[in-house]
């Protein structure tokens, strides 16, 4: 049963203009949430993470927003890049750290 | 500075051979992880390690064994190989989840 969930395989947006990647989770007890920007054949890379005493994170271009509430993340970006078309995945873990659950996937394609 | 690095980069295996997956690290951490990445699965945890001298479980571990050698490797064994552990495996290190360039597994 997956306990991260981006419903959304893909998501088109013109350059210069803003992207938002959604991710929903299950588990109440999850406390770090962290995004990763993935290219064709290279390992995932770290992006941004928030905890949950939070409900932002920014850095540079990138803004992660957290709804403890609605178990639901989002990740910002403004303005987009030709270079930011990439797999974004999301994450989650709970009290113990070690332990971390990804969700599928959004395809983000950002067109000149 | 590498950072995470894995060998080998690719594989092609048949059914019930054995391989070992290496993982090292130079940035000193303590957390180490392996993931296996299927299309529209995303990653899923095999087996993670804490510190030195300590591995444990994580969603998928059937079918794999670990070992945490040192503070810079972990390997990731299949002892009798499937078709079904034909996969994109990463390593990661830290809880910031740092991550190797991957490993691509086939299984025939």
């Amino acid at each position: 049963d997956q306990q991260v969930k981006q419903n959304s395989p893909s998501l088109s947006v013109q350059e210069g203009r803003i992207s938002i990647l959604n991710c929903d989770y299950t588990n109440s007890m999850f406390d770090y949430f962290l995004w990763y920007k993935k290219y064709p054949a290279e390992g995932p890379t770290f992006l941004i993470s928030i905890s949950s005493i939070k409900d932002k994170n920014e850095d540079g271009r990138f803004t992660v927003f957290l709804n403890k509430s609605a178990k639901h993340l989002s990740l910002h970006i403004v303005p987009s890049q030709p270079g930011d078309s990439a797999v974004y995945f999301c994450a989650a873990s709970g009290d113990t750290g070690n332990q971390f659950y990804f969700g599928t996937g959004t395809s983000l394609t950002v067109i000149p | 500075n590498a950072g995470v690095t894995q060998t080998p980069k690719f594989q092609v295996l048949k059914t019930g051979q054995s391989m070992t997956l290496q993982c090292a690290q130079d940035m000193n951490h303590n957390s180490m992880y392996w993931y296996r990445q299927d299309p529209g699965m995303g990653l899923r945890l095999i087996y993670y390690s804490a510190s030195e001298g300590t591995t444990d479980k994580g969603e998928v571990p059937n079918g794999y064994n670990v070992s945490r050698l040192n503070k810079r490797e972990f390997s990731l064994r299949l002892e009798s190989a499937a078709p079904s552990q034909t996969s994109v495996y990463f390593c990661a290190v830290s809880k910031s989840q740092y991550f190797g360039p991957g490993t691509r597994l086939l299984v025939l």
